[in-house]
C-alpha cells in the first residue's frame, strides 16, 4: 500500500507552548486528510477533516483555534496544537485519502504528545 | 452521531484458537473496515466490506459484512502469538467519508 508518514513520531512540549505535527503522503496524492486523536486503551475519535486548498472541517467539541489544521499541498496537511495544555497529551493519527474509497485511505504511524 | 459497539473489549486466548469479535451500529453503514493496531502505531488496514452479505477472508482472517448493514464480525483462525494487538471495526456512511471507529477488542495469545 501507499506510505502516509508523520512527524514527529513523539514530542514532549511545555505547558502553554504550540506544537505542529506533519502529515505527508509519500507517493500519492492525497485530496483529503483526516486528523484522529486517541487516548489510551480508547478508540479513534476524528478530530477534523482537510481538503487541499480549503479550510478544514472540525468535528463537534473540537477547538479549531487550539487545534490549527493546515492542507497546503495534495501531499502535505498539518496539525499545529497552540497554547498546549497537559490534557492536550494524546496519541494524534493522520490518514491521508486518495480515491474514492476508504480503502484507499492510509494511515500515518502517529504522533505520541506529551505535554509537561 | 453514528456510534459503533465493539464486543468483546478484550480477549485472552492460547496459540491455535481461533477467535470472533463483532461490532453492530445504530444504524446503516455502506463499507465496514477492519483494522489492527500495534502499540504506538497507525491502524493497519486488514479487510474491507462493501455489500450486505459479503464474506471476504485474508488469510487466516474472515469477515462478514451483515445482511441488516448495521453489524459485522471478524474471525482469527488458529490464531499465533503475532496477532497480539487492538483491532478495531470501521463504519463508511458513503464512499469516502469519515469513518466511524469501534471501541476496540485488545487481543492476547498467550503461547
Amino acid at each position: 500500500g501507499a506510505v502516509v508518514s508523520q512527524h514527529p513520531s513523539w514530542v514532549i512540549c511545555k505547558s502553554g507552548t504550540s506544537v505542529k505535527i506533519e502529515c505527508r503522503s509519500l507517493d500519492f496524492q492525497a485530496t483529503t486528510m483526516f486528523w484522529y486523536r486517541q487516548f489510551p486503551k480508547q478508540s479513534l475519535m476524528l478530530m477534523a477533516t482537510s481538503n487541499e486548498g480549503s479550510k478544514a472541517t472540525y468535528e463537534q467539541g473540537v477547538e479549531k483555534d487550539k487545534f490549527l489544521i493546515n492542507h497546503a499541498s495534495l501531499t502535505l496537511s498539518t496539525l499545529t496544537v497552540t497554547s498546549a495544555h497537559p490534557e492536550d497529551s494524546s496519541f494524534y493519527i493522520c490518514s491521508a485519502y486518495a480515491g474514492t474509497r476508504n480503502t484507499e485511505a492510509f494511515f500515518g504511524q502517529g504522533t505520541r504528545l506529551t505535554v509537561v | 452521531g453514528q456510534q459503533l459497539n465493539q464486543s468483546p473489549q478484550s480477549m485472552f486466548i492460547q496459540e491455535g484458537e481461533d477467535v470472533s469479535m463483532n461490532c453492530t451500529s445504530s444504524s446503516i453503514f455502506n463499507t465496514w473496515l477492519w483494522y489492527k493496531q500495534d502499540p504506538g502505531e497507525g491502524p493497519v488496514l486488514l479487510i474491507a466490506l462493501y455489500k450486505a452479505g459479503e464474506l471476504t477472508s485474508n488469510g487466516r482472517l474472515t469477515a462478514q459484512f451483515g445482511i441488516t448493514r448495521k453489524d459485522s464480525f471478524l474471525n482469527i483462525s488458529a490464531s499465533i502469538p503475532s496477532d497480539v494487538g487492538i483491532y478495531f471495526c470501521a463504519g463508511e456512511e458513503t464512499s469516502g467519508s469519515r469513518l466511524t471507529f469501534g471501541e476496540g477488542t485488545q487481543l492476547t495469545v498467550n503461547p
